[in-house]
């Protein structure tokens, strides 16, 4: 069964840090992976999606990694802001199947 | 801008009560989800569908069904709410290869 682990489970960094966060999973036959952001009391919102047969994905200041052979991702956020406060969620969808498995998550905050 | 819309944000329900929480979303998408989140247990799977009608189980579907009568709706039943179904639920939709869209939550209590 696949299992997500996010760690660590909360991170607080003063605004301007590069920062690395950090999902790993233990079943390397996936489809793909995707990040998500989730503010308090709202719904998830996608960040970056990245196919098995990818090493990354670029979005603005948020870069993704995926090394599948090790079951690891990464999830770089350069020049962090207070913006940026939410928790993090990594999530695979294994081949074969339609479903997600989630991570618990990574509850960041940028203090101004 | 393609949605997923939950009918309600905030709802209260008492004990025994039958509950219907509705999604709808806009993009044509095949599968639709229904997730519930909990401090310290992450999001938990409850029922997914991949076509009108078809519907399948996921981590923890007891105490819950699901209808999908057309492609766009997702509904998730409570047949008799219990105070263990407090929780916040989420839909959220997909389709191959595409990413899943969420919608903005259903914060229900059960009183």
């Amino acid at each position: 069964k696949q299992e997500v682990t996010q760690i660590p489970a909360a991170l607080s960094v003063p605004e301007g840090e590069n920062l690395v966060l950090n999902c790993s999973f233990t079943d390397s036959a996936i489809y793909n992976l995707q990040w998500f952001r989730q503010d308090p009391g709202k719904g998830l919102t996608s960040l970056l999606l990245i196919q098995s047969s990818q090493r990354e994905q670029t979005s603005g200041r948020l870069n993704a990694s995926l090394d599948k052979s090790s079951g690891r991702s990464t999830l770089y956020i350069a020049a962090s802001q207070p913006g940026d406060s939410a928790t993090y969620l990594c999530a695979v969808r294994q081949g074969g199947s339609e479903k997600l498995v989630f991570g618990k998550g990574t509850k960041l905050t940028v203090n101004p | 801008d393609v949605k997923v819309t939950q009918s309600s944000r905030y709802l209260v329900k008492r004990t025994g009560e039958k509950v219907f929480l509705e999604c709808v979303q806009d993009m044509d998408h095949e599968n639709m989800f229904w997730y519930r989140q909990d401090p310290g247990l992450g999001l938990r799977l409850i029922y997914f569908s991949y076509d009108v009608k078809m519907k399948e189980k996921g981590d923890i579907p007891e105490g819950y069904s699901v209808s999908r009568e057309k492609k766009e709706r997702f509904s998730l039943i409570l047949e008799s709410a219990s105070t263990n179904q407090t929780s916040m639920y989420l839909c959220a939709s997909s389709s191959l290869g595409v990413r899943y869209t969420f919608g903005s939550g259903t914060r229900l209590t059960v009183v």
